[in-house]
C-alpha cells in the first residue's frame, strides 16, 4: 500500500527557507492519477491548505501563501518537496504531505503522511 | 478564520448519534458535491472519513455517513463509540483559486 513520509529540519530561523521532503512508497508517484499536496496546521488550529503538485511538474498554490511557496517534484527519487521562503513565527506548524486523487475522489486527500513538525525560532 | 463553518464541539454518550455541520456558501460547499469529511486523533495525520459528500472510502465503519442541502454539509455518526473521540474536519473544492477549503474542525467528545 502507497505511504508518505515527510523529513526535513525541524527547526528553522526567522527570514530563512523551510525545505521539507515527501517520499512515496509502495506506489510510483508518476502514476497520473492523482496530485502530490502539502498541508499544514498549526498547534491546536485547523488545516491549511499550502499547494499541489502533478508527476509533471504542473503546480498549484495557495493565493495566501503563493508569493513565498515552491513545490517540485522528483520522479527518479519517487519524492516531492515543499520549500517556504522568508518563514516567520506564524509558518511554525506540523507539515502532512498527501494525495489527493483526480478523476477518483477528487479534491479528496485519501493518503497522508504522519507529518512533521517546523519550529521558526531563532 | 476558517472559509468552513463547523461547530467547536459537539458530544453524545455511546451508542447515540451526532451530527456536525460544516457551512460553506454556493462557491464551494453549494455548487459542488466535493465535501469531504476527515477524522485527527490527538498526535495523528488526518483519515478520510467521506468523500464526494456521502461516499465510504473502504474499511471506514458505515457507521459515519454523510450529506448536503444547499450550502451546508453534514457529517453523522450512529451508534458513538469511544474511538470516536476526535476532532472532524470539512473540506471542499472552491472555485476560488485557493481549490480546497477547509473548516475549522469540530471536537467530537463521547460522555
Amino acid at each position: 500500500q502507497v505511504q508518505l513520509q515527510e523529513s526535513g529540519p525541524g527547526l528553522v530561523k526567522p527570514s530563512q527557507t523551510l525545505s521539507l521532503t515527501c517520499t512515496v512508497s509502495g506506489g510510483s508517484i508518476s502514476s497520473g492519477s492523482y496530485y502530490w499536496s502539502w498541508i499544514r496546521q498549526p498547534a491546536g488550529k485547523g488545516l491549511e491548505w499550502i499547494g499541489r503538485i502533478y508527476t509533471s511538474g504542473s503546480t498549484n498554490y495557495n493565493p495566501s501563501l503563493k508569493s513565498r511557496v515552491t513545490i517540485s517534484v522528483d520522479t527518479s527519487k519517487n519524492q516531492f518537496s515543499l520549500k517556504l521562503s522568508s518563514v516567520t513565527a506564524a509558518d511554525t506548524a506540523v507539515y502532512y504531505c498527501a494525495r489527493e486523487g483526480i478523476a477518483a475522489r477528487p479534491y479528496a486527500f485519501d493518503i497522508w503522511g504522519q507529518g512533521t513538525m517546523v519550529t521558526v525560532s531563532s | 478564520q476558517s472559509a468552513l463553518t463547523q461547530p467547536a464541539s459537539v458530544s453524545g454518550s455511546p451508542g447515540q448519534s451526532i451530527t456536525i455541520s460544516c457551512t460553506g456558501t454556493s462557491s464551494d460547499v453549494g455548487g459542488y458535491n466535493y465535501v469531504s469529511w476527515y477524522q485527527q486523533h490527538p498526535g495523528k495525520a488526518p483519515k478520510l472519513m467521506i468523500y464526494d459528500v456521502s461516499k465510504r472510502p473502504s474499511g471506514v465503519s458505515n457507521r459515519f455517513s454523510g450529506s448536503k442541502s444547499g450550502n451546508t454539509a453534514s457529517l453523522t455518526i450512529s451508534g458513538l463509540q469511544a474511538e470516536d473521540e476526535a476532532d472532524y474536519y470539512c473540506s471542499s473544492y472552491t472555485s476560488s483559486s485557493t481549490f480546497v477549503v477547509f473548516g475549522g474542525g469540530t471536537k467530537l467528545t463521547v460522555l
